[in-house]
């Protein structure tokens, strides 16, 4: 089975200073990995996936997670956090041998302070 | 700009009634999901479809809840009778999912807002 674990339900960072949100996942076999953000009264917007390859991704809007398999999980994290930045975020998992849906977190709230 | 659409964007409705949200995906992409948000569940998958065809609905109520394709361009979630545990946001989003491409990420509507009183 797959699984997602988002350890914390709020992070809160000053402006400007680095930001990290972690996600650890659960997968029988290698990992498709991807972090969507949902900012308020709208649908979750696709930020960036891990498939294979350089495990440091970069996506939109400056962020980017690093794959580590050895602790198997796939933080996002920004250098320098804008106020903009303040939103709902979630990670999600897929087993690449199987044929099911994306497996999501909870999710994180993110507010970045001014 | 492709996206998925939603309508309606929010929806009241009394205790009883039917709720019908609609859906169309991305213009082929061949795979339809129906995520409920609340907050206290957070995000729950509640059937999806591939190629029109219904591949798991064990997320939703059978006795209240129904999703159908009628084609390629719209998918249906309909609550007959709603009740008040119902109301939550509801998302669609869709997605190309083909063997050895599995790794293509999902496209989220604006979502419906359901309050059932």
């Amino acid at each position: 089975a797959q699984s997602v674990a988002q350890p914390e339900d709020q992070v809160n960072v000053a402006e400007g200073n680095p930001l990290t949100v972690k996600c650890t996942y659960s997968v029988s076999g290698n990992p498709y990995l991807f972090w969507y953000v949902q900012y308020p009264n709208r649908g979750l917007q696709f930020l960036l996936k891990y498939i294979t390859g350089d495990n440091l991704v970069k996506g939109s809007y400056g962020f980017e997670a690093e794959f580590n398999k050895s602790q198997t999980s796939f933080h996002l994290k920004k250098p320098s956090a804008l106020v903009s930045d303040s939103a709902l975020y979630f990670c999600a998992v897929r087993d690449i041998s199987g044929n099911t849906p994306l497996v999501f977190g909870k999710g994180t709230r993110l507010s970045v302070i001014a | 700009d492709a996206r998925v659409t939603q309508t309606p964007r929010d929806k009241v409705t009394e205790m009883g009634q039917e709720v019908t949200m609609r859906c169309q995906p991305i213009l082929g992409h061949n795979t339809v999901f129906w995520y409920r948000q609340t907050m206290m569940q957070g995000l729950e998958l509640l059937a999806y479809f591939r190629n029109r065809a219904p591949l798991d609905d064990s997320g939703m109520p059978k006795d209240r809840f129904s999703a159908e394709m009628p084609d390629a361009t719209l998918a249906t979630l309909k609550i007959q009778p709603s009740e008040p545990r119902d109301s939550a946001v509801y998302f669609c989003a869709s997605g190309l999912q083909l063997t050895g491409a599995r790794g293509n990420e999902q496209f989220f509507g604006p979502g419906t807002r359901l309050t059932v009183l």
